[in-house]
């Protein structure tokens, strides 16, 4: 079984500062790891994702997130907040890719507010 | 048309109406889901087709009946439906066994039951 916890439902920075979303992860296997951002009345486009290789992963529009085992974590960072970034952002874990395993669990979300 | 393709984007149904959601994907996929999102809350898998058949159903009530006829398609029909099924529901697919794998999601359909 695998779990996503997002801590903080909202995160409110200003634009040009460092933007960091947590989520962390639990799993009985290794696992994938994923980030998706939804924009307003839109569906779920792919930020980045770990799929066991390279555990510093990079992104599009300039994020990257860090697989840290050890703390079963895979927090999602930006150096420089865009007014653009503004959406709600969602981390999520599956077992692999193989028939069975390859289902998605999402957190509940983090709401991101960029602040002129 | 690209990606996954969900038709209609918004839907207004009375709880007496029967009406069914497509979804379309032209990855060549092997794999398609459906999803709903709710106002605070998670993302809730609804139904897996994996190669057509349908390979989970999580306990979802009875008037959602889903349909893939090929690996392309996939419909979920809808009737007699309740205010709480008011949603956001998205369509998705993939590449099972793939080493690069990831979901791809359509736009959705924003659901109103009146």
């Amino acid at each position: 079984a695998q779990s996503v916890t997002q801590l903080g439902s909202h995160v409110s920075v200003s634009e040009g500062a460092l933007v960091l979303l947590r989520c962390n992860y639990s799993s009985s296997v290794p696992p994938y790891l994923f980030w998706y951002v939804q924009y307003p009345n839109q569906g779920l486009q792919l930020l980045l994702k770990y799929t066991s290789a390279a555990t510093l992963v990079k992104g599009i529009n300039g994020f990257e997130a860090e697989f840290k085992k050890s703390e079963t974590s895979f927090h999602l960072t930006k150096p420089s907040a865009h007014m653009s970034d503004a959406a709600e952002y969602f981390c999520a874990v599956s077992l692999g890719s193989n028939f069975g395993n390859e289902k998605l669990t999402f957190g509940t979300g983090t709401r991101l507010t960029i602040i002129p | 048309e690209t990606g996954v393709t969900q038709t209609p984007r918004h839907l207004v149904m009375g709880m007496t109406n029967k009406k069914s959601l497509k979804c379309e994907q032209h990855l060549g996929h092997n794999a398609m889901y459906w999803y709903k999102q709710s106002a605070k809350k998670p993302l809730e898998l609804m139904f897996v087709y994996s190669l057509e058949e349908r390979v989970e159903n999580n306990s979802v009530p009875s008037r959602f009946s889903p349909e893939c006829p090929n690996s392309s398609h996939l419909f979920l029909h809808l009737h007699t439906l309740q205010p709480e099924d008011s949603a956001l529901y998205l369509c998705a697919s993939s590449q099972v066994m793939d080493d690069d794998y990831e979901q791809y999601f359509g736009p959705g359909t924003r659901l109103t039951v009146t």
